[in-house]
């Protein structure tokens, strides 16, 4: 089974502080994505990359950004935590589409970021 | 932005009960999926089904589409207290090319009592 392993399942941070969130994955999986979710907003795509190196914004980058050095890991980083980055934060990766274009996602357990 | 919509956004239901769900989105899709979630955990795929399918079963997980309408059902028989979770739809669009950029809805909340 594909396993996404997400650092910390609970972080407590505080305001200003650069705050890292770390993901890795075990399938050789080519994609991997970052989202948020709150309630009432569902989950909101905040950075994918579709290989090492590469990254692309999804709906709410602004506060974010990411670091794809490994193929096994993807990193989300906010760059000066405010509070209203306090939420839920998930992983997620999955084979690309040239492999068919029905591959699903493997989450993580998310991460719940509090930031004070 | 939110393409898939689904509704109820909650549903209680008794155990053994039939429980559906529906979720409705904007624009052409390759497949549409369902996910499940847990309190506190992350999002486990559950079925796929793609745009030129209008029906799929997977156990007691039924899923029909119509690409018309723009809408997907999920239909789970026989309600046990463990299927108690948050049910998400999520669309590939056409042209999502490599990435498998999927557009998840806000999720249907199901409680099954037992």
């Amino acid at each position: 089974d594909v396993k996404v392993t997400q650092s910390s399942r609970y972080l407590v941070k505080r305001t200003g502080e650069k705050v890292f969130l770390e993901c890795v994955q075990d399938m050789d999986h080519e994609n991997m994505f970052w989202y948020r979710q709150d309630p009432g907003l569902g989950l909101r795509l905040i950075y994918f990359s579709y290989d090492v190196k590469m990254k692309e914004k999804g709906d709410i980058p602004e506060g974010y950004s990411v670091s794809r050095e490994k193929k096994e890991r993807f990193s989300l980083i906010l760059e000066s935590a405010s509070t209203n980055q306090t939420s839920m934060y998930l992983c997620a990766s999955s084979l690309p589409a040239a492999y068919g274009s029905n591959q699903p996602q493997h989450f993580g357990d998310g991460t719940r970021l509090s930031i004070l | 932005s939110q393409q898939g919509e689904e509704d109820p956004q909650a549903l209680s239901i008794q155990e053994g009960e039939n429980a559906t769900m529906n979720c409705s989105y904007k624009t052409s899709i390759n497949n549409l999926q369902w996910y499940r979630q847990n309190s506190g955990r992350g999002l486990v795929h559950l079925i796929l089904i793609r745009s030129n399918e209008r029906e799929k079963h997977s156990g007691r997980l039924r899923v029909t589409l119509d690409t018309s309408k723009k809408s997907s059902s999920l239909l789970i028989t026989a309600s046990r207290a463990a299927d108690t979770a948050s049910y998400f739809c999520a669309t590939l669009g056409h042209g999502s090319g490599n990435t498998g950029k999927l557009i998840f809805g806000q999720g249907t909340t199901l409680q099954v009592k037992p």
